[in-house]
């Protein structure tokens, strides 16, 4: 079964830095590409971040491009996100998603952690 | 990345259909083959029930189907019934090598 845990959410002060874990398990960890998605409080769903398989690759969304860096362990079975310059408006869960196929659907969704920033 | 376009609310009767649509652009839906749409329960993460514009993802109703026709993609769901209730995104992969996601619709089974 696969399993995808987060953890690392906060509260921070704007301007502030955090980082976020996923411990993933259940699958080949180093075949996937993975993917960070963020959700406002009462809002939608964004794409924020994909990392390939190999972590050669990084894909940003722009609203987080330059502040955010996206990273993995393969030897660990963990993807993270560091996040740095935090601003107000990046206060959401964020998920940690495995793709089913690099940048096109994601099959399996962690439970999120909750990135509060606030002053 | 502008987010696709979807309806902020459809409802329908039990046994009824109902249809989402997903309004996009030549650079993403109308372009490629990469659409997939999710469900999210209350309190709960997102599921993946359709990739690849009309493939249901294992263990997904086949009460649930997608399409597309040009630059807007569709999610039916037949047969509706009060377990759908529920807030259904769709996302697609983009020319910029990015997805993006619409701002979701809230299903409301009446």
């Amino acid at each position: 079964e696969v399993q995808l845990l987060e953890s690392g959410g906060d509260l921070v002060q704007p301007g502030g830095s955090l980082r976020l874990s996923c411990a993933a398990s259940g699958f080949t960890f180093n075949n996937y590409a993975m993917s960070w998605v963020r959700q406002s409080p009462r809002k939608g769903l964004e794409w924020v971040s994909t990392i390939s398989a190999g972590g050669r690759n990084t894909y940003y969304a722009d609203s987080v491009k330059g502040r955010f860096t996206i990273s993995r362990d393969n030897s660990k079975n963990t993807l993270y996100l560091q996040m740095n310059s935090l601003r107000a408006e990046d206060t959401a869960e964020y998920y940690c998603a495995k793709d089913r196929r690099w940048l096109k659907e994601m099959d399996h969704w962690g439970q999120g952690t909750l990135v509060s920033v606030s002053s | 990345q502008s987010a696709l376009t979807q309806p902020a609310s459809v409802s329908g009767s039990p046994g009824q259909s109902i249809t989402i649509s997903c309004a996009g652009t030549s650079s993403d839906i109308g372009f490629y083959n990469f659409v997939s749409w999710y469900q999210q329960q209350p309190s709960r993460p997102p599921k993946l029930i359709i990739y690849e514009v009309s493939n249901r993802s294992s263990g997904v109703s086949s009460r649930f189907s997608g399409s597309r026709s040009g630059n807007t993609a569709s999610l039916t769901i037949s047969g509706l019934q009060a377990e759908d209730e529920a807030d259904y995104y769709c996302s697609s992969y983009t020319s910029n090598t990015t997805r993006v996601f619409g701002g979701g619709t809230k299903v409301t089974v009446l």
